[in-house]
């Protein structure tokens, strides 16, 4: 079964410095994996997605992430946090069942960050 | 529309009454999804239609949850005899074709409470 485990319900750091939100992915087939980012009271914003092309992802925002099949990892990185990154993160895996996508989410990781 | 809308933003009703809440999805996108956000935890996957069909149902918690489609486009998910462990925001996301590597797009959500 797919599941996705993110580490760290809260991650606080300080404005400039690097944000680093943790990801492990379970699949039994080569998986898809996205991160979204939600703030308060709005919908889920797709920050980048992996797709079997390149490992390392450019996303919006200056968000990226590797993925590391030996890891069954894909962790999100930003060189220097800035206050408007505050918000609720999730890491996702898609697969197919009966030809139907599904997503399954991470609990998310809360990103606070310190002036 | 731009993007996913959901009517109402919010919605408190009382324990016994029956609520719809109402996804109007992205223009030619064929998969709508639903899902629901418990508080702290991210999106669970409701139902998936494609086109007009419920093609997977799976995650309708009990046989007081179900949607509908039937023009394709707009959907409803009503659900009957509400109870208070139904508090969540219910998330609609559309993708264009429900691929394994499409992006869902999401609305902004419904936030129900039952008192």
């Amino acid at each position: 079964a797919q599941s996705v485990t993110q580490l760290g319900s809260h991650v606080s750091v300080s404005e400039g410095a690097l944000v680093l939100l943790r990801c492990n992915y379970s699949s039994s087939v080569p998986p898809y994996l996205f991160w979204y980012v939600q703030y308060p009271n709005q919908g889920l914003q797709l920050l980048l997605k992996y797709t079997s092309a390149a490992t390392l992802v450019k996303g919006i925002n200056g968000f990226e992430a590797e993925f590391k099949k030996s890891e069954t990892s894909f962790h999100l990185t930003k060189p220097s946090a800035h206050m408007s990154d505050a918000a609720e993160y999730f890491c996702a895996v898609s697969y197919i069942i009966q030809g139907a996508q599904k997503l399954v989410f991470g609990q998310g990781t809360r990103l606070t960050i310190n002036p | 529309g731009a993007g996913v809308s959901q009517t109402p933003s919010n919605k408190v009703t009382e324990k016994g009454k029956y609520v719809e809440l109402r996804c109007d999805p992205i223009s030619g996108h064929t998969a709508l999804y639903w899902y629901r956000q418990s508080l702290g935890q991210g999106p669970e996957f409701l139902i998936y239609f494609q086109g007009t069909g419920a093609a997977d149902d799976s995650g309708l918690p009990n046989d007081r949850f179900f949607a509908v489609r039937p023009e394709g486009s707009v959907s409803t998910l009503k659900i009957q005899r509400t109870e208070r462990g139904d508090s969540a925001v219910y998330l609609c996301a559309s993708s264009p074709q429900g691929l394994y590597t499409d992006t869902q797009y999401f609305g902004p959500g419904t936030r129900l409470t039952v008192l």
